[in-house]
């Protein structure tokens, strides 16, 4: 089955600062690449996610890139703010089964002001 | 507003008892699922529901169960089998399950269990 491992697994960064969060997986089949951010006592929420037919997707401050060919995808946050202190997942899946995420471990992000 | 709400917040258990983790949704989704948060070691699959009246066990079914006798409902039962039963817990629901579909799972705020 799928493995995904994500790095680090805590990360602080001054307020401004970008932020990186790097996640590997396994199975060569996978083509759908969320991520998820979840806040204090909260659920997690999809954040930007990206498909394997393309190497780069950004949304504002968020990007995330996937290569394909090394199996691993990043998060990039620019410009970081006290609000983005969370949790951050990524998940990886094959969509011949189904919405069926494997996460990683996650990603402690705080952002010290 | 539309969302997932989950049942209690908090819930303390004495060892050998079974408890029942409540899952509503009012998004009309058909699919729905439960997931296990331990510290590092990100969301494991429980359970899912495709369907009313179906369900499929995820990666670490042993020791819960589940029912879907509503599309809104899909509560989790943490029986005495669990071996180690704390943790949080957390339902979330698709629009669909399918062969071919990968989209968002919108999540509830979990449920915490302890069990002393």
């Amino acid at each position: 089955g799928e493995n995904v491992e994500q790095h680090p697994s805590t990360l602080s960064v001054q307020e401004g600062d970008s932020a990186v969060i790097k996640c590997t997986y396994s199975d060569s089949a996978s083509n759908y690449f969320p991520w998820y951010k979840q806040e204090l006592g909260k659920g997690p929420q999809l954040i930007i996610d990206i498909r394997s037919n393309v190497g780069e997707k950004k949304d504002q401050r968020i990007a995330v890139t996937l290569n394909k060919t090394a199996k691993h995808f990043s998060l990039h946050i620019t410009e970081t703010q006290p609000e983005d202190s969370a949790v951050y997942f990524c998940a990886a899946s094959n969509s011949n089964a189904g919405n069926m995420l494997t996460f990683g471990g996650g990603t402690r992000l705080m952002v010290k002001p | 507003d539309g969302g997932i709400t989950q049942s209690p917040k908090y819930l303390f258990r004495k060892e050998g008892q079974n408890v029942t983790l409540s899952c509503e949704q009012n998004l009309n989704h058909d699919a729905m699922y439960w997931y296990r948060q331990d510290p590092g070691q990100g969301l494991r699959l429980i359970y899912y529901s495709q369907i009313v009246n179906d369900f499929q066990k995820g990666d670490i079914a042993e020791g819960y169960s589940v029912s879907r006798e509503k599309k809104e409902s899909f509560p989790l039962t943490v029986t005495s089998a669990q071996k180690n039963p704390t943790a949080f817990y957390l339902c979330a629901s698709s629009i669909v399950w399918s062969p071919g579909y990968t989209g968002e799972l919108f999540f509830g705020e979990g449920s915490r269990l302890t069990v002393l």
